[in-house]
């Protein structure tokens, strides 16, 4: 039972450096979402998307680009990176928008 | 906007005992989905339990129950039987069922939650 899976779960990166962060699931789940945690603090949405080809801001999209060119894969894009880039991330994905949301098991990220 | 407060930063319970956690909410919306997600140091995000709005009786599962209360927008959760593998961050969310940005979860900003044996 594979459900979200993230790559790399580990990286830094040196500021203006760009990285994809990878996100596959295998649940046929419509919705995806890319979340941050900074220290001491809740998630908050970057970017999400409802299906294929569909994608849209969430609260903190500033410095960050997403693509989902099939249901399974919603890959985020750093373009350079900046020391607040530095924080946990997560993919995650459910089947619609009243289902309950899957998460991956993070990515790490530092910026120095 | 919906937001979510948690009012414990940090909670402690002896192994075996029973221990609630707090999470208020502040919406306009009559229907919703409230959940409790534990994180533990690994930083994974599991589900604990999730409450529909709508329902009457409050969400168990095993050790797990809430106390949804709909008018004083209160939704804590009681951690029976307390052990050793409870120890985490948890935290409360809030999502909507409605279109646009509010797909997304709202969390609050988490209860650290020490067993001590």
């Amino acid at each position: 039972n594979a459900g979200v899976t993230q790559t790399p779960k580990f990286r830094i990166l040196k500021i203006g450096q760009s990285m994809t962060l990878q996100c596959t699931q295998d649940m046929n789940h419509n919705y995806m979402y890319w979340y941050r945690q900074d220290p001491g603090m809740g998630l908050k949405l970057i970017y999400y998307s409802v299906g294929a080809g569909i994608t849209d801001k969430g609260e903190v999209p500033n410095g960050y680009n997403v693509s989902r060119s099939t249901t399974e894969d919603f890959p985020l894009r750093l373009e350079l990176a900046a020391p607040s880039q530095t924080s946990v991330y997560f993919c995650a994905s459910s089947y619609s928008s009243g289902n309950t949301i899957y998460f991956g098991e993070g990515s790490w990220l530092t910026v120095v | 906007a919906q937001t979510v407060t948690q009012s414990q930063p940090e909670m402690s319970v002896q192994e075996a005992e029973t221990v609630t956690l707090s999470c208020t909410y502040d919406t306009s919306e009559s229907d919703y989905y409230l959940f409790w997600y534990k994180q533990p140091p690994s930083r994974q995000m599991i589900l604990v339990i999730r409450q529909e709005a709508y329902k009457q009786q409050n969400a168990t599962e095993n050790r797990f129950s809430v106390n949804f209360q709909k008018a004083a927008k209160s939704f804590s959760l009681k951690i029976s039987d307390s052990q050793l593998g409870d120890a985490a961050m948890y935290f409360c969310a809030y999502r909507s069922p409605s279109g646009g940005s509010n797909y997304k979860l709202t969390f609050g900003k988490g209860t650290l939650l020490t067993v001590n044996p």
